[in-house]
């Protein structure tokens, strides 16, 4: 079982429908990571989480450190947020461990 | 500020052949990290470098070396490529352990055939 699982692994909405992606971990951290990686390749960091909850314009990222859950939302969606969404952990040694990846498709 | 760029782009290798990926970095980061990328898993740390003069290896290490030249630069080394090391690389610096986000390079898609 790997330590990050994220479901789903792809999703496909319609434009405005409001997005979840999910993780899990199975490790103690101390900091959770959010990051989207474009179809063009790159990978930009989105949130760094090790309680509650933060947001940046329509993603919304919250951690729930007793179950060992992440949840990254988005509202209002739209095809530019089409990409892959990354979760990835902070383990004790520092090092991250990463998630396989949510592949979003939002079609207009 | 470029931030974190590597070179190649792309590369395609027979089997056996060398070469080595560049990175460099001018957001004056101590952390460098060496990642591969495969389809349908997560990204898998092959080295890293917490800081200059220092690397270790990380999850998946063989048939790889490592160099810090410097606090800017960290290169990657394929000896004998192998078909198994097709894959996309990826570098990426963070500031240290308590300044978490990390900052990735383009990538670099490898083919070997």
């Amino acid at each position: 079982k790997n330590e990050v699982e994220q479901s789903p692994q792809n999703l496909t909405a319609q434009e405005g429908e409001f997005i979840t992606i999910n993780c899990s971990y199975s490790v103690g951290i101390s900091a959770l990571h959010w990051l989207q990686q474009h179809p063009g390749g790159g990978i930009v960091s989105l949130f760094m989480l090790s309680s509650g909850k933060k947001k940046h314009g329509r993603l919304i990222a919250t951690i729930n450190i007793q179950e060992k859950h992440s949840s990254l939302h988005i509202t209002a969606s739209h095809p530019r947020d089409s990409a892959v969404y990354i979760c990835a952990v902070r383990g004790s040694n520092y090092q991250l461990i990463w998630g396989a990846g949510t592949k979003l498709i939002i079609k207009p | 500020n470029a931030g974190v760029t590597q070179t190649p782009k792309f590369q395609v290798l027979k089997t056996g052949q060398s070469m080595t990926l560049q990175c460099a970095q001018d957001m004056n980061h101590n952390s460098m990290y060496w990642y591969r990328q495969d389809p349908g898993m997560g990204l898998r740390l092959i080295y890293y470098s917490a800081s200059e003069g220092t690397t270790d290896k990380g999850e998946v290490p063989n048939g790889y070396n490592v160099s810090r030249l410097n606090k800017r630069e960290f290169s990657l080394r394929l000896e004998s490529a192998a078909p198994s090391q097709t894959s996309v690389y990826f570098c990426a610096t963070h500031l240290g352990f308590l300044r978490d986000e990390q900052f990735f390079g383009p990538g670099t898609r490898l083919t070997v055939l």
